[in-house]
């Protein structure tokens, strides 16, 4: 069964610094697709990045990146130059592909940014 | 940009009465989700739909039903509502075109 786990429950961060955040998956398929989402405390699910499983270069927004590393099964999300309005919690997730299309999310990972 | 509407934002009832958690899309994608988010637990997978009238069981079905007559529509049912069903419910559609979910704003159910 897929399967996405991320170990660490809070993270803090300081302001202006670079924060990763771990995501680890399982899966047998060979095509899958690897997501990132933030969700501040109002509630929103905010789509951070996207990974597919055949792509070759690691996934970059703006300030997001992905490191992605297929034989170890990592995804894990880089935050550069943190700042204040990037706490929130963080949700690594993966589509099941072939016709269900779910979304398999982690347990989430709380950032907290400090000044 | 693609919307994803649930009708309550707050919604507080009584054990045992029937809830009715709705979501609409603004667009026609076949794809529907209801997840149950509870601190720790990340987001949980209860039913999906892939088409009107069809549906599938997620990870955590048991005490919920959905309804999906029309594609826009996918509702969530709690049969007889429990306190252990208190909890942030999501639902959110996937576009094919462009690989994406929209998540509605979430619908934070308490049982008392």
């Amino acid at each position: 069964a897929q399967k996405i786990t991320q170990t660490q429950p809070g993270m803090f961060v300081q302001e202006k610094e670079a924060v990763t955040l771990d995501c680890t998956y399982d899966t047998s398929d060979q095509s899958y697709g690897l997501f990132w989402y933030k969700q501040p405390s109002s509630g929103e699910m905010i789509f951070l990045i996207y990974q597919g499983s055949y792509d070759e270069q690691n996934a970059t927004e703006g300030r997001y990146s992905l490191n992605f590393q297929k034989a170890r099964k990592s995804a894990n999300l880089v935050i550069s130059a943190s700042q204040l309005g990037d706490s929130a919690m963080y949700f690594c997730a993966m589509r099941e592909p072939y016709n269900t299309d779910k979304l398999i999310f982690g347990t989430g990972t709380r950032l907290q940014v400090f000044p | 940009d693609v919307k994803v509407t649930q009708s309550s934002r707050y919604l507080v009832k009584r054990t045992g009465e029937k809830v009715f958690l709705e979501c609409v899309q603004d667009m026609d994608h076949e794809n529907m989700f209801w997840y149950r988010q509870d601190p720790g637990l990340g987001l949980r997978l209860i039913y999906f739909s892939y088409d009107v009238k069809m549906k599938e069981k997620g990870d955590i079905p048991e005490g919920y039903s959905v309804s999906r007559e029309k594609k826009e529509r996918f509702s969530l049912i709690l049969e007889s509502a429990s306190t252990n069903q208190t909890s942030m419910y999501l639902c959110a559609n996937y576009d094919r075109h462009d690989d994406g979910y929209t998540f509605g704003s979430g619908t934070r159910l308490t049982v008392v």
